[in-house]
């Protein structure tokens, strides 16, 4: 059974461009949460999505949108990228909900 | 908002060394997981605890869910070369009525064994 795969694992982009993440969760899971990790904060929550309806999202400024399409696929959006942007984040899959979530090897974003 | 304080932060230890780690959070939570990261990878789950008080294992690994259900320890024993890497706790609660779940990670420990 083919695991959670995220694309692109490397990622470089210029202050105030946008970019775009996506993530393929495990055959038959519904839920997609996405986290971003970095050195200071740890892993911290962005966003949950299930049967293509956001259920859940954390503190993190509107320029940080995702979705969910019907085959469950998701894909998460950074809008007028920060220096601060750079970090690895994570999708994590689950049949039902965030919890024994699987996750993905991770995109590393360089905003620069 | 929910915080989860894991400790220690870091470890140093002999190969063949037993380990031991917690979580302890001023919130209840209704779930607790451990989760093992190596550098450029995502983290792995390696236990899930449902009840309070709940003991449970997977292999050298041992976690318990305490009683309160504001911590959780995750012991290792036997300690070998490929147990290094960040090891972090996170816990659960369920929104009444919302249906939707999010994770609190603790900020890891990292284990560093001494073969």
């Amino acid at each position: 059974k083919a695991g959670v795969t995220q694309t692109p694992r490397y990622l470089i982009k210029t202050r105030g461009q946008q970019v775009t993440l996506s993530c393929s969760p495990i055959s038959g899971h519904r839920s997609v949460s996405w986290y971003q990790q970095t050195p200071g904060q740890g892993l911290q929550f962005l966003f949950e999505y299930f049967s293509e309806t956001q259920r859940n999202k954390g503190n993190f400024p509107g320029r940080f949108s995702g979705r969910q399409f019907s085959n469950s696929r998701s894909e998460m959006n950074v809008s007028t990228l920060e220096l601060g942007d750079s970090a690895l984040y994570l999708c994590a899959s689950s049949l039902e909900t965030a919890t024994e979530a699987f996750f993905g090897q991770g995109t590393r974003l360089t905003v620069v | 908002g929910q915080q989860l304080n894991q400790s220690p932060q870091s470890m140093f230890i002999q190969e063949g060394e037993d380990v031991s780690m917690n979580c302890t959070s001023s919130s209840i939570f209704n779930t607790w997981l451990w989760y093992k990261q190596d550098p450029g990878e995502g983290p792995v789950l390696l236990i899930a605890l449902y009840k309070a008080g709940e003991l449970t294992s997977n292999g050298r690994l041992t976690a318990q869910f305490g009683i309160t259900r504001k911590d959780s320890f995750l012991n290792i024993s036997a300690s070998i070369p490929s147990d290094v890497g960040i090891y972090f706790c996170a816990g659960q609660t369920s929104y009444s009525g919302a249906g939707s779940y999010q994770l609190t990670f603790g900020k890891g420990t990292k284990l560093s064994v001494i073969p």
